[in-house]
């Protein structure tokens, strides 16, 4: 079964413009969530989806949002990028939601921002 | 804020020892897990521990957990070269529908 795949693995982008990153689940699992990773504040929870519903969300400003299609692939976008915004954002798939079971991630997406 | 504290930020011991990590979380939970984290890439679920459950075994892996103290601690047994990584645990808070994630413990196994 293939795991949670999670694009571009790498990117750059500069102060002010937006960024799209996207998520695919394992297969049949119905809940995707989104962490974002930096040095100073470790694991931070973004949000989570469930059969396209945001289901959860973390205390990130408006410029941080996500969807959920139908066939449980995830984006999420960042607009208005900021320096504090470069990190490593994971995203995590489980059958059932997260808080219910283990959750499987991704290698990640690394945002540079110049 | 963290929910989850790890205890130590580092951990440097030889190959063959016995490496100990510990967690502390301030509220209530339904249930903690530790999860395992390679020089920046993703996290590998290691153990999931009930809230009614006061010790787990995976292979080299001995989980406890004290809701009274609300701490619970990962035993990894006879180390590899290859255990060289981050631990974190992470904890569902009662009522929540969230994972929450400590800060982390770096642990190097030296050869």
């Amino acid at each position: 079964k293939a795991g949670v795949t999670q694009t571009p693995r790498y990117l750059i982008k500069t102060r002010g413009q937006q960024v799209t990153l996207s998520c695919s689940p394992i297969s049949g699992h119905r809940s995707v969530s989104w962490y974002q990773q930096t040095p100073g504040q470790g694991l931070q929870f973004l949000f989570e989806y469930f059969s396209e519903t945001q289901r959860n969300k973390g205390n990130f400003p408006g410029r941080f949002s996500g969807r959920q299609f139908s066939n449980s692939r995830s984006e999420m976008n960042v607009s208005t990028l900021e320096l504090g915004d470069s990190a490593l954002y994971l995203c995590a798939s489980s059958l059932i939601g997260s808080g219910a079971g283990e959750l499987f991630f991704g290698e990640g997406s690394r945002l540079t921002v110049l | 804020s963290q929910q989850g504290e790890e205890d130590p930020q580092a951990l440097s011991i030889q190959e063959g020892e016995n490496a100990t990590m510990n967690c502390s979380y301030k509220t209530s939970i339904n249930n903690l897990q530790w999860y395992r984290q390679n020089s920046g890439r993703g996290l590998v679920h290691l153990i999931l521990i009930r809230s009614n459950e006061r010790e787990k075994h995976s292979g080299r892996l001995r989980v406890t957990l004290d809701t009274s103290k609300k701490s619970s601690s990962l035993l990894i047994t006879a180390s590899r070269a290859a255990d060289t990584a981050s631990y974190f645990c992470a904890t569902v808070i009662q009522g929540a529908q969230k994972l929450v994630f400590g800060q982390g413990t770096r642990l190097t196994i030296n050869p």
